[in-house]
């Protein structure tokens, strides 16, 4: 159990273009949804963090207009990445919690790259 | 905020040996304790976790201990595989207003040399 899934696994954009990331909880109803970023060789890095129907709460220094972020059901929650720019290219992960408890599972990573 | 440091930062066994990685916590409030494993290209998985009303758990060969008073928490991998060779992350939990919010250690790189 406790399945997140992410689509697509990979995407290369032109520069100026926007990305949306699908993440999903395929078993389980996500009450709370989070965006992660992470470097290479680094930790995670919390970027956001929505709770379904309510809007994403972000962490000092995320860009919320550039990094817009839906959770409309229980069990999908969206990034999108607009106007990319080289620098964002990085890998994305999302993970989900839900039934009042606090684990969080991890989705398997969006490989980002802005040309 | 919350700052979790853990250490090492690499770790290289042999096949069959033990191997250790640490953390150390700086809220008090923080009650929760996952371990994640993440290989090359993956997102982490959730591999063991502790509740801070609980001193020591075990599954298998993967067990963590958690010691309250001195606010760190260690991961044991005993006879060690090469297939355990990933970044382990420790992570720290509390809640933040209405959330719960983990706070990750900067990972320990584990070899398992065959």
């Amino acid at each position: 159990g406790a399945v997140v899934s992410q689509h697509p696994s990979r995407v290369i954009c032109k520069s100026g273009t926007s990305v949306k990331i699908e993440c999903r909880s395929l078993d389980f109803q996500a009450t709370t949804m989070f965006w992660y970023r992470q470097f290479p060789k680094q930790s995670l890095m919390l970027m956001a963090t929505s709770n379904e129907g309510s809007k994403a709460t972000y962490e000092q220094g995320v860009e919320k207009d550039k990094f817009l972020i839906n959770h409309a059901s229980l069990t999908l929650s969206t990034l999108t990445v607009t106007s990319a720019h080289p620098e964002d290219s990085s890998f994305y992960i999302c993970s989900a919690r839900g039934g009042g408890r606090e684990t969080q599972y991890f989705g398997p990573g969006t490989r980002l790259l802005v040309l | 905020g919350e700052n979790v440091e853990q250490h090492p930062s690499t770790l290289s066994v042999q096949e069959g040996d033990s191997a250790v990685i640490k953390c150390t916590y700086s809220d008090s409030a923080s009650n929760y304790f996952p371990w994640y494993k993440q290989e090359l290209g993956k997102g982490p998985q959730l591999i063991i976790d502790i509740r801070s009303n609980v001193g020591e758990k075990k599954d298998q060969r993967i067990a963590v201990t958690l010691n309250k008073t001195a606010k760190h928490f260690s991961l044991h991998i005993t006879e060690t595989q090469p297939e355990d060779s990933a970044v382990y992350f420790c992570a720290a939990s509390k809640m933040e207003g209405s959330n719960y919010k983990l706070t990750f250690g900067k990972g320990t790189l584990l070899t398992v040399n065959p």
